[in-house]
């Protein structure tokens, strides 16, 4: 079955420099999601998109921005690189189900992406 | 504010035994609870989720329970093997929020 699909699975950049991650859902799944894990750290929720349009926010610096395009795969842009950005990076898919009360399927994560800043 | 802890951090039992992983979340208010597993440096496999509405889902020697009004959950593994070696984190999907929210997880070791 297909998987959530992240590119590049590691890349390193210098302080102040620009990095962008791809996120690639499972096909029909229209929700994907963005999490940060630092070393040692749990997840992070960072953003999450529905059907195209932003559906929540979390802790993300004004630095990152995301969108989800009209094939419904996401990028995630981190300009003004900083060392504490050196973290793994998941992003999840999920399809929004509805039945009376809405409640959203299993998130399926990808292999995520390890960015390290130098 | 949805808050998850885990407990214990650390754990290490022999090969063969049953264990329980304890997961508990300060706002009962949730769609789901998921289970994950993570191997060091590695993704995050979903192992099983739990809809609000339910008490338990099983899935081959992983058997996880739900109880909303106490805002806990157990993960129970039967006959524990090395490969289950790994860190073990659930995650809440609440509502109002539209994301999950982890608990710190749970490091287990399996001595063979």
């Amino acid at each position: 079955a297909a998987g959530v699909i992240q590119s590049p699975r590691h890349l390193i950049k210098e302080k102040r420099e620009t990095a962008t991650l791809k996120c690639y859902p499972i096909p029909r799944h229209d929700t994907v999601y963005w999490y940060q894990q630092g070393p040692g750290q749990d997840p992070q929720f960072l953003i999450s998109f529905y059907e195209k349009m932003q559906s929540d926010k979390g802790s993300i610096p004004d630095r990152f921005s995301a969108q989800q395009f009209s094939d419904y795969h996401s990028e995630l842009n981190m300009s003004s690189l900083e060392l504490g950005d050196s973290a793994l990076y998941f992003c999840a898919s999920s399809l929004l189900t509805s039945g009376g009360a809405e409640f959203t399927d299993t998130q399926y994560f990808g292999p995520g992406t390890r960015l390290t800043v130098l | 504010k949805q808050e998850v802890t885990q407990i214990p951090a650390a754990l290490s039992v022999p090969e063969g035994e049953n264990l329980v992983l304890n997961c508990s979340f300060t706002d009962s208010a949730i769609y789901n609870l998921q289970w994950f597993r993570q191997d060091p440096g590695k993704g995050l496999t979903s192992l099983l989720l739990i809809q609000s509405s339910q008490r338990e889902q099983t899935s081959g020697r992983l058997n996880a329970s739900l109880d909303k009004s106490s805002g806990r959950s157990t993960l129970y593994i039967a006959a524990s093997q090395p490969g289950d070696s790994a860190t073990y984190l659930c995650a809440v999907f609440s509502f109002g929020n539209e994301k999950l929210t982890f608990g710190t997880g749970t490091r287990l070791t399996i001595i063979p």
